[in-house]
């Protein structure tokens, strides 16, 4: 997965439990993304860095924080998770710059009950 | 509202055979677009990425592109098994921009 990992790989909460999702890289890429992919809606973005220090929404931000805590590390945090957070997350990274090519890790598959 | 709009299939083509995989895409901004391929259970793959009119190929991939007609396709030439999967077209929003907008992918068989 192009020197990206996440942790966990599975996970189930209960509403209204909080959880971090991590993401790291080692391909010294800029740009960092997080993405969930639901069935039927795709991949769909969920807030952006596009260097170390910067945070940007994306389509759908509404009950997500986000940290990018150095070059190497973007974190995705649910403060109180509801039901329709269950999803398959995923980090990307990606080169500063035009072509905006991104690369994924393996995946978070979480489960809130 | 950016949009990628793909079949979503499934799409069924017999070994050795030809697949076609289509997107349409709504901004004229886009520069540049990319086919990722994805495995049931897996994260997207990057395969194949087109920025000119025209085609490029990378062994048994084609991409074309037509800015014209906002129109993006995928050729994969004698398919194999293995290529069954979801293929996700995904275009970017122009210069300056670090965002995708993903289509919601087209899932390809390939029959033995």
């Amino acid at each position: 997965n192009a020197g990206v990992t996440q942790t966990p790989k599975f996970q189930v909460l209960k509403t209204g439990q909080s959880m971090t999702l991590q993401c790291a890289q080692d391909m010294n890429h800029n740009s960092m993304y997080w993405y969930r992919q639901d069935p039927g809606m795709g991949l769909r973005l969920i807030y952006y860095s596009a260097s170390e220090g910067t945070t940007d929404k994306g389509e759908v931000p509404n009950g997500y924080n986000v940290s990018r805590l150095n070059k190497r590390e973007f974190s995705l945090r649910l403060e109180s998770a509801a039901p329709s957070q269950t999803s398959v997350y995923f980090c990307a990274i990606g080169p500063t710059g035009s072509p905006h090519e991104q690369y994924f890790g393996p995946g978070t598959r979480l489960t809130v009950t | 509202q950016k949009e990628v709009e793909q079949n979503s299939g499934p799409l069924s083509v017999p070994e050795g055979a030809i697949a076609s995989l289509n997107c349409t895409y709504s901004d004229r901004g886009s520069q540049s677009f990319f086919w990722y391929r994805q495995y049931s259970g897996k994260s997207p793959e990057l395969i194949m990425s087109i920025y000119s009119n025209g085609d490029k190929e990378d062994g048994r991939f084609t991409a074309q592109l037509n800015k014209a007609s906002q129109y993006v396709s995928l050729l994969i030439r004698d398919s194999q098994p293995s290529d069954s999967a979801t293929y996700l077209c995904a275009g970017d929003s122009g210069a300056g921009s670090y965002q995708l907008t993903f289509g919601k992918g087209t899932k390809l068989s390939v029959i033995p």
